[in-house]
């Protein structure tokens, strides 16, 4: 059964600092995407960044990349340059190519400190 | 563009009742999604919606239905609500059922007293 496990609840960084998020995923499917997704306070979840299994090079938005290991089944959101509004919940997430349903981790609560 | 949105923002219902939650997609989009987000955990998936069909359901009891209607919004009802139905419901949007990223809105807080 696919899974995504997030293992450290809260994590945090000091502004202006990187920060790097942990996720590790299992499937059988040699197709998927993989996501991060953004959860402020007020509840929206904001989509981040995407990464295709098949992608050869790590996916990077702005001051986001996702560090893609493979074998490893990791998925690492990496945040560079921390900014007080990063403060929020990140959840990461999988969905299997030909589907329509996202598996969730049980995410992690950044606070980025002054 | 308008995103995503969902209403009510908050609601609270009582044991026993029943309750609509409804959702308008991004312009253009016509895949809807609704998941369940207990407090402390990550968001559950419950329906998705594609061209007015239901294309996949998730392990949730029959008291939980929805609908899509020809302008693609979505509305969620959920019977005989329980104590731990209390949640964020989120919808979110794609342009197509798969393969697509998801854009969600703001939520829905449920509170069953």
């Amino acid at each position: 059964a696919q899974k995504i496990t997030q293992t450290q609840p809260g994590m945090f960084v000091q502004e202006k600092e990187a920060v790097t998020l942990d996720c590790t995923y299992d499937t059988s499917d040699p197709s998927y995407g993989l996501f991060w997704y953004k959860q402020p306070s007020s509840g929206e979840m904001i989509f981040l960044i995407y990464q295709g299994s098949y992608d050869q090079q790590n996916a990077t938005e702005g001051r986001y990349s996702l560090n893609f290991q493979k074998a490893r089944k990791s998925a690492n959101l990496v945040i560079s340059a921390s900014q007080l509004g990063d403060s929020a919940m990140y959840f990461c997430a999988m969905r299997e190519t030909g589907t329509y349903k996202y598996i969730f981790g049980t995410g992690t609560r950044l606070k980025v400190l002054a | 563009d308008a995103g995503v949105t969902q209403s009510p923002t908050h609601l609270i219902k009582t044991r026993g009742q029943q309750v609509t939650l409804r959702c308008s997609p991004i312009s253009g989009h016509k895949s809807v999604s609704w998941y369940q987000q207990v407090l402390g955990q990550g968001p559950q998936f419950i329906f998705q919606y594609y061209e007015k069909e239901e294309r996949g359901r998730g392990n949730f009891p029959d008291r939980f239905s929805a609908r899509q209607f020809p302008n693609y919004s979505s509305e969620l009802n959920v019977n005989a609500l329980l104590l731990g139905d209390s949640a964020l419901y989120l919808c979110a949007s794609s342009i197509r059922g798969v393969n697509t990223e998801a854009f969600f809105g703001q939520g829905t807080r449920l509170t069953v007293v």
